[in-house]
């Protein structure tokens, strides 16, 4: 969606390399993000998300960390894998008393062996 | 827990005919969502349900476009007449009312020539 902005488009590490995708958003009273996984021929899949009150949270190698003052948040992926190949989505919740989530328009990750 | 159904998983219809998609959320999950993924884009929404009435179609171009979510539990969407534009993967995904992450189906892949 066009509030919100996710770079960079696409983005090749090495095995072992760390990844970092970067979403903006416009929305200053947002207070949900997550990061989707959306492998070849299927549907996207949460694989982290934060709350507004909380800074960072991780996931065994995920981690998203939040910057409201700034209005980004970021996906940090460490140790990439192959199987981490996949293009990656931001959702922000854009405003409060809705469900719905505005996607970025995703970041293709290529880890390679 | 059974995931979000879809079918059919690919379609190839003409311009100017019609087509219906058909989704099976997750059972207990009162909002459904659909949305359009245009190949190399973000997921768009195009309409959202809590249980079987809609809470926000502002984005579905109600002039070609339809769905209905009988009983609050399956939901179909359809196109009619389809446009060249119309070709993307239609997204369904549910989640509980009052959480806030998503669950995806794979998706219908509609090929318009």
């Amino acid at each position: 969606g066009e509030n919100v902005e996710q770079h960079p488009s696409t983005l090749s590490v090495q095995e072992g390399d760390s990844a970092v995708i970067k979403c903006t958003y416009s929305d200053s009273a947002s207070n949900y993000f997550p990061w989707y996984k959306q492998e070849l021929g299927k549907g996207p899949q949460l694989i982290i998300d934060i709350r507004s009150n909380v800074g960072e949270k991780k996931d065994q190698r995920i981690a998203v960390t939040l910057n409201k003052t700034a209005k980004h948040f970021s996906l940090h992926i460490t140790e990439t894998q192959p199987e981490d190949s996949a293009v990656y989505f931001c959702a922000p919740r854009l405003g409060a008393g809705s469900y719905q989530l505005t996607f970025g328009k995703g970041t293709k990750l290529s880890v390679i062996p | 827990e059974a995931g979000v159904a879809q079918s059919p998983r690919y379609k190839i219809i003409e311009k100017r005919q019609s087509v219906a998609f058909w989704c099976n959320p997750i059972s207990g999950h009162a909002t459904l969502y659909w949305y359009q993924q245009i190949l190399g884009q973000g997921p768009k929404l195009l309409i959202q349900f809590q249980n079987n009435g809609v809470v926000d179609d502002s984005q579905l171009p109600k002039d070609r476009f339809s769905a209905e979510r009988l009983k609050g539990v399956d939901s179909t969407l359809k196109i009619q007449p389809a446009k060249l534009e119309d070709s993307a993967v239609y997204l369904c995904a549910s989640s509980v009312g009052e959480t806030l992450g998503y669950t995806f189906g794979s998706g219908t892949r509609l090929t318009v020539v």
